[in-house]
C-alpha cells in the first residue's frame, strides 16, 4: 500500500498565486517529512523539510504546514513564479528503530503561468 | 564535489539481457537507495542499504539485485531484463535515515 498519499496530481496557477500541495501518511513512526523538487531530466533535490516537533517551517517563499494529529502535511509556495514549474514530491522516513527508508508520494506537476 | 554519480545516463537493453547500473557517492554517507520512476507513479524504492555489507528490499525488488561492498558504491543489477523494467532509475544517498537525501542524475533504461 502507498505509505504517503499526495494530492493533487497536477496544478496550474497564475504567477503570484499560492499553490498548495497536500500529503497524508499512516505510519506514526515517521519523524522526517521532506519535500523534493524535480525539473525535467534531473534528479529530485531537497526543497524543504520538517520534523514533527514543529507545526510550520518557512524557507524563503516555501512553507511546510504540519498537522501531527491529522497525519497530514502540506507545501505552500508564496508568490509563485514560472521558474517554480516542476514536479513536487512529498516524502517521509524514520531514523528511529525500524529504519523506514525514505518513501515518496506520487508527485504533483505544478505549472505556473505568467 | 561530485555528490552522487550514476552511470550510464542512457541504455537500451534487449529482453533477457543483463546489466549493472553503477552508483557511487563521495559524501561518506551511510545510507544509499535505488528508486525507479515511472510516469505519474512517483519514486518507488527498489533496494536500500544502511551501511557497507547491509542491504534490504524496498517496495519493488523483484528482478533486481544489489550489493554494498564499500561505503561509496551501490550497484544495481538487472539479471534478465523485461519490458516492465523500462524506467528512469535514481540512486540516492543520505547520512542517516531521516536526513537529506542527495540524488544522482538518473539512468534512463529502455528494454525492447
Amino acid at each position: 500500500q502507498q505509505q504517503v498519499k499526495q494530492s493533487p496530481q497536477s496544478l496550474i496557477v497564475q504567477k503570484g498565486g499560492i499553490p498548495i500541495i497536500n500529503c497524508a501518511y499512516e505510519n506514526t513512526a515517521f519523524d522526517y517529512f521532506p519535500w523534493y523538487q524535480q525539473f525535467p531530466g534531473k534528479g529530485p533535490a531537497l526543497l524543504i523539510a520538517i520534523r514533527p516537533d514543529v507545526s510550520e517551517k518557512k524557507e524563503g517563499r516555501f512553507t511546510i504546514s504540519f498537522n501531527k494529529s491529522a497525519k497530514q502535511f502540506s507545501l505552500h509556495i508564496m508568490d509563485s513564479q514560472p521558474g517554480d514549474s516542476a514536479t513536487y514530491f512529498c516524502a517521509a522516513s524514520t531514523g528511529l528503530s525500524g529504519n523506514t527508508p525514505l518513501v515518496f508520494g506520487k508527485g504533483t506537476r505544478l505549472s505556473v503561468i505568467a | 564535489n561530485a555528490g552522487v554519480t550514476q552511470t550510464p545516463k542512457f541504455r537500451i537493453l534487449k529482453i533477457g539481457q543483463s546489466m549493472t547500473l553503477q552508483c557511487t557517492q563521495d559524501m561518506n554517507h551511510n545510507y544509499m537507495y535505488w528508486y525507479r520512476q515511472d510516469p505519474g507513479m512517483g519514486l518507488k524504492l527498489i533496494y536500500y542499504s544502511v551501511g557497507a555489507g547491509i542491504t534490504d528490499k524496498g517496495e519493488v525488488p523483484n528482478g533486481y539485485n544489489v550489493s554494498r561492498s564499500t561505503t561509496e558504491d551501490f550497484p544495481l543489477r538487472l539479471e534478465l531484463a523485461a519490458p516492465s523494467q523500462t524506467s528512469v532509475y535514481f540512486c540516492a544517498s543520505s547520512y542517516g535515515g531521516n536526513t537529506e537525501a542527495f540524488f544522482g542524475q538518473g539512468t534512463r533504461l529502455t528494454v525492447v
